[in-house]
């Protein structure tokens, strides 16, 4: 029984287009985030969603929106993709914003072309 | 903002090796956790350890907050531990910061 399920795991597509990829989380968790991992690894934080509080890197650009519908999901919705936004996008929830108990989706490739 | 340091980078042991990779943070901190990602892909958490000492088993961590690092040890390792390893930490009333990572192989 998955804790925290994204879907797809692979979303190939084109430059300009619109996608979402979903994440549910079955633990009763109240925090909700969205993570970008680039080519190198690197992981940053894109959204954090507390109990209808977001909480937004500064650096993301507006062509990302969180949506969450309830409290066990957080969708992602990007606009106009860019080649840049290709990257592993993983989900993650946690009891209280930052504590213990994180627990991270299996991740979404995302690939422009 | 804060500075998360990770070393050594990368890392190559032989199966059965100790290892001990190190974590550097900037600034005061109110949580630190470790993490593992697996080859293919799959984020660990290991421990949530924002000081003291802790064990599970051929892992432990240690979080020295006034001296602004942690380490985990890995003992005897085995194949099964290679991946990237990430510390976070989380500056007061902001979200996770994660280092660089260490990439691990371990060599049957």
């Amino acid at each position: 029984d998955t804790a925290v399920s994204q879907t797809p795991k692979y979303l190939v597509t084109q430059m300009g287009n619109d996608k979402s990829i979903k994440c549910e989380q079955n633990l009763g968790h109240d925090t909700m985030y969205w993570y970008k991992q680039d080519s190198k690894k690197f992981l940053k934080i894109m959204f954090s969603y507390n109990n209808k509080e977001l909480i937004i890197n500064e650096t993301v650009p507006n062509r990302f929106s969180p949506k969450s519908p309830d409290k066990a999901h957080l969708n992602l919705h990007i606009n106009s993709l860019e080649l840049g936004d290709s990257a592993v996008y993983f989900c993650a929830s946690s009891q209280v914003r930052g504590w213990y108990g994180y627990t991270f989706g299996s991740g979404t490739r995302l690939t422009v072309v | 903002g804060i500075q998360v340091e990770q070393s050594p980078p990368d890392l190559i042991l032989q199966e059965g090796a100790n290892s001990t990779l190190r974590c550097n943070f900037s600034d005061s901190v109110n949580n630190l956790q470790w993490f593992h990602q697996n080859p293919w892909g799959q984020l660990i958490n290991l421990f949530y350890i924002p000081s003291g000492t802790k064990q599970n088993g051929r892992l432990s961590a240690t979080t020295v907050a006034t001296e602004r690092y942690s380490l985990l040890y890995i003992s005897s390792s085995q194949t099964t531990d290679s991946g990237v390893y990430f510390c976070a930490s989380v500056p007061t009333g902001q979200n996770f910061v994660f280092g660089p990572g260490t990439r691990l192989s371990v060599l049957p």
